[in-house]
């Protein structure tokens, strides 16, 4: 049973489009996360969501608008997409218990832009 | 701030030989220290972790120890298996936060 499920794997698109990435976690954390990981693997933190409120938004272009339904989903959703949005997206989610969990990922969205 | 810094890679080793990653962190507060691996055209697994200062993390032969006096969480395994190629990241979270702060990953290729 998959514990942060993210959606599509692969997503190719033409330069100009809009899409959505959508992420569910079944494992009951209050906090969610949206990572970008560049061509040299840098992973870059865009958004962190703790019960559905963004606590993070970090110097990303307002194409990218973070959506949270309910705290077990955080979708991603792109508007006007650019070749430099070319990069793997990675959901991931965390429990805050005394200290930090780790984080759990998803198997990451590689996203194309043509 | 809170920020994570690792030993730039490649790195390219025979199978058997010992492994060594560098890891070394500035924080706020007493973090969580975390060493993930992420395997060819996968997401990011948790390899190990160490939650307060002297904790050893030890997973599938990888150990870690958080040193508070020298700030550090350096990665090791004493004989490398070729599948252990896969990318290596270090990481922290710090109490006074709400996000995960990564190394820039080492590249690990091992050779038979």
């Amino acid at each position: 049973d998959t514990a942060v499920s993210q959606t599509p794997k692969y997503l190719v698109t033409q330069m100009g489009n809009d899409k959505s990435i959508k992420c569910e976690q079944n494992l009951g954390h209050d906090t969610m996360y949206w990572y970008k990981q560049d061509s040299k693997k840098f992973l870059k933190i865009m958004f962190s969501y703790n019960n559905k409120e963004l606590i993070i938004n970090e110097t990303v272009p307002n194409r990218f608008s973070p959506k949270s339904p309910d705290k077990a989903h955080l979708n991603l959703h792109i508007n006007s997409l650019e070749l430099g949005d070319s990069a793997v997206y990675f959901c991931a989610s965390s429990q805050k218990s005394g200290g930090w969990t780790e984080a759990f990922f998803g198997q990451g969205t590689r996203l194309t832009v043509v | 701030g809170n920020s994570v810094t690792q030993m730039e890679g490649p790195v390219t080793l025979s199978e058997e030989a010992f492994l060594t990653i560098n890891c070394t962190y500035t924080a706020t507060g007493y973090p969580s220290l975390f060493w993930y691996v992420q395997y060819p055209g996968e997401g990011l697994q948790l390899l190990l972790k160490a939650t307060k200062a002297d904790d050893k993390g030890s997973n599938k032969g990888f150990e870690a120890t958080y040193r508070k006096e020298t700030t550090s969480f350096h990665l090791e395994k004493g004989s490398v298996q070729v599948s252990d190629s896969a990318v290596y990241f270090c990481a922290l979270s710090a109490n006074t936060g709400n996000q995960f702060y990564f190394g820039t990953g080492t590249s690990l290729t091992v050779i038979p």
